[in-house]
């Protein structure tokens, strides 16, 4: 079975462009997760999706970044316009709660 | 606001000694708490799931215990090895089937052949 999948691997951007990450979880799990980590720095949650819906965006900075997940499948997280302090590793993760959640292997952002 | 704590922040050990990696939580309302692997330019890779009503669970030379009510769980490593190096995570579950997920900065090891 395929794990969770995310391209691009690697973007390297101007600031104040656009970038797009994708990512489609494992199926059938209906928890996806967009989580943003620092060099150093354990993962932070930016939005959790229950099936097509986010219940959880509290940390999401709403005037740059956007979110979708179409079908309650694939999702896709939109940051624009792009900051210099956007540059991280953008992880995506999918559960069935409450069981183990796996991860991609994330989208490194580099903002010059 | 529950705060999920590592220590220590890096161990080197030379191979084949056992080793203990310690994670600390405030707030003991848990469902669930997960350990992850993480190796340099790579996601995080599930080791182990404890649920809430769980002492401890094991895999092969790794096991994981947790003490609910002191916010605390352990991850003990046995006869470590080079292929071991890699940051640790413990990610803590909230109450709403461990869906709410908080992370620790990790604690980096190495482990020297």
């Amino acid at each position: 079975e395929a794990g969770v999948v995310q391209s691009p691997r690697y973007k390297i951007i101007e600031k104040k462009q656009p970038v797009a990450f994708w990512c489609n979880p494992i199926s059938g799990h209906n928890t996806l997760y967009w989580y943003r980590q620092n060099l150093g720095q354990g993962p932070e949650l930016l939005i959790r999706y229950e099936n097509e819906e986010a219940v959880d965006d509290s940390q999401l900075p709403k005037d740059r970044f956007s979110a979708e997940r179409l079908k309650g499948v694939d999702s896709t997280l939109k940051i624009q316009p792009a900051e210099l302090g956007d540059s991280a590793v953008y992880l995506c993760a999918s559960r069935i709660p409450p069981r183990e959640v796996f991860f991609g292997e994330g989208s490194r952002l580099t903002v010059l | 606001k529950q705060e999920v704590t590592q220590i220590p922040a890096a161990l080197s050990v030379p191979e084949g000694e056992n080793l203990v990696l310690n994670c600390s939580f405030t707030d003991s309302a848990i469902y669930n708490l997960q350990w992850f692997r993480q190796d340099p330019g790579k996601g995080l890779t599930s080791l182990l799931l404890i649920q809430s009503s769980q002492r401890e669970q094991t895999s092969g030379r790794l096991n994981a215990s947790l003490d609910k009510s002191s916010g605390r769980s352990t991850l003990y490593i046995a006869a470590s090895q080079p292929g071991d190096s890699a940051t640790y995570l413990c990610a803590v579950g909230g109450m709403e089937y461990g869906n709410k997920l908080v992370f620790g900065a990790g604690t980096i090891l190495r482990v020297k052949s």
